[in-house]
């Protein structure tokens, strides 16, 4: 069974630095065709791709947050970590990572995580 | 970046009724089309990729076709788990979705 959970704090101070870390099972991100990527959605809003990484460390990031954003990922801790740098209240969402296996489904997120929400308030 | 539309962005349908929901992509983006469907507080869930190839356990009432610029997600027979609020993800280029579709009991 695959799963992926996001964790990291629900609470930010505009400017500071937002670090979330994706935990899976059930897949290893060393397959060829993997990868893992971020997505968020605001109250109510639609959803918005972050970033990418994928298997052979292929990073892609959103062109308008790339400045911001980095991606990584740990392959023995079957972890993948987004940061955010200087967080605004717009940023405030529900942070979502899901698995992309391309070889078979292209970029499309096959299986989501649970979300976690992230509000950024002084 | 590619701009996917939807339309409509929400309407009210019956149980039983076959709805369609399209989705227009900015520039061609081939079959490289995802549909997704959210539930309220719930993360979204992959139904169609390829624009066409059902995900695995999808019911066979949900259906996508289209090709280049111009996409549908047809519900063939609605149900009321099926009420919920549905996305396109266009994957050609880097990812973009759609503003989003909501489908509310009538």
């Amino acid at each position: 069974q695959i799963t992926l959970k996001e964790s990291g704090p629900t609470l930010v101070k505009p400017t500071q630095t937002l670090t979330l870390t994706c935990t899976f099972s059930g897949f290893s991100l060393s397959t060829s065709g993997v990868g893992v990527g971020w997505i968020r959605q605001p109250p109510g809003k639609a959803l918005e791709w972050l970033a990418l990484i994928y298997w052979d460390d292929d990073k892609r990031y959103s062109p308008s947050l790339k400045s911001r954003l980095t991606i990584t990922k740990d392959t023995s801790k079957n972890q993948v970590v987004l940061t955010m740098t200087n967080m605004d209240p717009v940023d405030t969402a529900t942070y979502y990572c899901a698995l992309i296996v391309a070889t078979r489904k292209g970029d499309a997120f096959d299986i989501w995580g649970q979300g976690t929400m992230v509000t950024v308030s002084s | 970046a590619i701009r996917m539309t939807q339309s409509p962005s929400s309407f009210s349908a019956s149980t039983g009724d076959r709805v369609t929901i399209t989705c227009r992509a900015s520039q061609g983006i081939s079959s490289y089309l995802a549909w997704y469907q959210q539930k309220p507080g719930k993360a979204p869930k992959l139904l169609i990729y390829a624009a066409s190839t059902l995900q695995s356990g999808v019911p066979s009432r949900f259906s996508g076709s289209g090709s280049g610029t111009d996409f549908t997600l047809t519900i063939s027979c609605l149900q009321s788990e099926d009420f919920a609020t549905y996305y396109c993800q266009q994957y050609y280029s880097y990812p973009t979705f759609g503003q989003g579709t909501k489908v509310e009991i009538k």
